[in-house]
């Protein structure tokens, strides 16, 4: 079956411009997770939105960062004002609870 | 001092060689723990999950210690395609994010 999915794969933007990165989970799947992977660092845990519940946002760097999950399914991370530290792969993934969760390919983000 | 830590190596070693990796974590809590598989500029996955009474899978066997809170993967009889970083991950309860270690780098060679 379709695993996660995530637009665009590559995004090269200038410092100070708004991007919205997009993730659709597996069918099904309660719990979307949203992470980040910078050059030589681990991933790091963003924001993660569980079923109705209000979302779990301890990780968001800054409030120029913020996520919606729209209808339980698709959701839209955004990063507004762009900075050059924001330069990172951001990963999406999606689980049913307490299961595995799978990861989508990611989408590279570049500020110049 | 990071919640998960990992060496990063990179571990260079011969085809057919075993290979240990190592991992500590920080919050005594941690419920579940993991180590995953992540190729050059790919997402990661996951390998095995890990079990206090430890678990094997083919060549890879992974080992918990809750009390040094420690964790291992060992890989046996190494092939080319086991070339990756291997991330080391636990999870505080239930649905929770996943914290990751940095991960430790593996080639192996001809």
């Amino acid at each position: 079956g379709a695993g996660v999915s995530q637009s665009p794969s590559n995004k090269v933007t200038e410092k100070g411009k708004d991007v919205e990165l997009r993730c659709d989970p597996i069918s099904g799947h309660t719990a979307l997770y949203w992470y980040r992977q910078s050059l030589g660092q681990g991933l790091e845990f963003l924001i993660y939105f569980q079923g109705n519940s209000a979302p779990d946002k301890s990780g968001l760097p800054s409030d120029r960062f913020s996520a919606e999950r729209t209808g339980g399914s698709v959701s839209t991370l955004t990063i507004q004002r762009t900075q050059q530290e924001d330069s990172a792969v951001y990963l999406c993934a999606s689980s049913s609870w307490n299961n595995e969760q799978f990861f989508g390919p990611g989408t590279r983000l570049t500020v110049l | 001092r990071k919640e998960v830590e990992q060496d990063p190596g990179p571990f260079n070693v011969p085809e057919g060689a075993t290979v240990a990796f190592n991992c500590t974590y920080s919050n005594s809590a941690s419920q579940s723990f993991f180590w995953y598989r992540q190729d050059c500029r790919k997402e990661p996955k996951l390998l095995m999950s890990v079990y206090s009474s430890g678990n094997e899978d083919g060549r890879f066997t992974a080992q918990l210690n809750r009390a040094s809170q420690y964790i291992s993967l060992l890989i046996r009889d190494s092939k080319l395609s086991d070339s990756a970083t291997y991330l080391c991950v636990v999870r505080y309860s239930g649905n929770t994010p996943l914290v990751f270690g940095k991960g430790t780098r593996l080639s192996v060679i001809a």
